[in-house]
């Protein structure tokens, strides 16, 4: 079975700054995928960023990076130069690669806040 | 840019109702899923859906729990007989393969159960 932690339920961060939100995970797959979605208080869910388990780079897109550190099993998103529309609830979220359309399992979420 | 679309954006029912909520996937997407998200909680897969019939189902997805492809666009989630546990955010997501493709998110259906 996979399992996703986040273990921080709330994050503040100062508008420009760096965040970082954190995300292990647990499964016994040999390969599998990474993936961060935003949920802004409108309610949808957005996808961020991707990785896979056999990707030797860090994925990155535009002022989202995915530090992935596979021997610690961990995850973590870092939203660089942060914007007030960042403010939303971030999930971390993985699937099995091996076979068919497997579903997506997801933490139970970060609030970020991004002060003025 | 293509979107999942999900209609009602909120569904009122009383307790003992049946309710259908719909769903139009990207249109060149295979796969579909069902995930509900209960209030201030993680989201939770319901149903997988690829070739006309289910590929995998959680524990949450009961005998009262059914989905369709009823044509070439739309993908339905019923729920035959609501209880107020059933009260949550029901997004529909689809992606064109299986594995690495991110799945797309629709902007979701808030089912309240009274």
């Amino acid at each position: 079975a996979q399992k996703i932690t986040q273990t921080q339920p709330g994050m503040f961060v100062q508008e420009k700054e760096a965040v970082t939100l954190d995300c292990t995970y647990d499964t016994s797959d040999q390969s599998y995928g990474l993936f961060w979605y935003k949920q802004p208080s409108s309610g949808e869910m957005i996808f961020l960023i991707y990785q896979g388990s056999y990707d030797e780079q860090n994925a990155t897109e535009g002022r989202y990076s995915l530090n992935f550190q596979k021997a610690r099993k961990s995850a973590n998103l870092v939203i660089s130069a942060s914007q007030l529309g960042d403010s939303a609830m971030y999930f971390c979220a993985m699937r099995c690669l091996n076979s068919g359309n497997t579903p997506l399992v997801f933490g139970k979420g970060t609030r970020l806040s991004v002060i003025a | 840019e293509p979107e999942v679309t999900q209609t009602p954006s909120h569904q009122v029912t009383q307790m003992g109702q049946e309710v259908i909520l719909r769903c139009v996937p990207i249109s060149n997407h295979l796969y579909f899923y069902w995930y509900r998200q209960i209030l201030g909680q993680k989201v939770e897969f319901l149903v997988s859906f690829y070739n006309n019939e289910i590929s995998e189902k959680s524990e949450i997805f009961d005998d009262q729990f059914s989905v369709e492809r009823p044509d070439g666009s739309n993908f339905t989630l019923k729920i035959r007989s609501t209880k107020l546990e059933d009260s949550a955010m029901y997004f529909c997501a689809s992606s064109v393969g299986s594995g690495m493709d991110e799945q797309y998110f629709g902007p979701g259906t808030r089912l309240t159960v009274t």
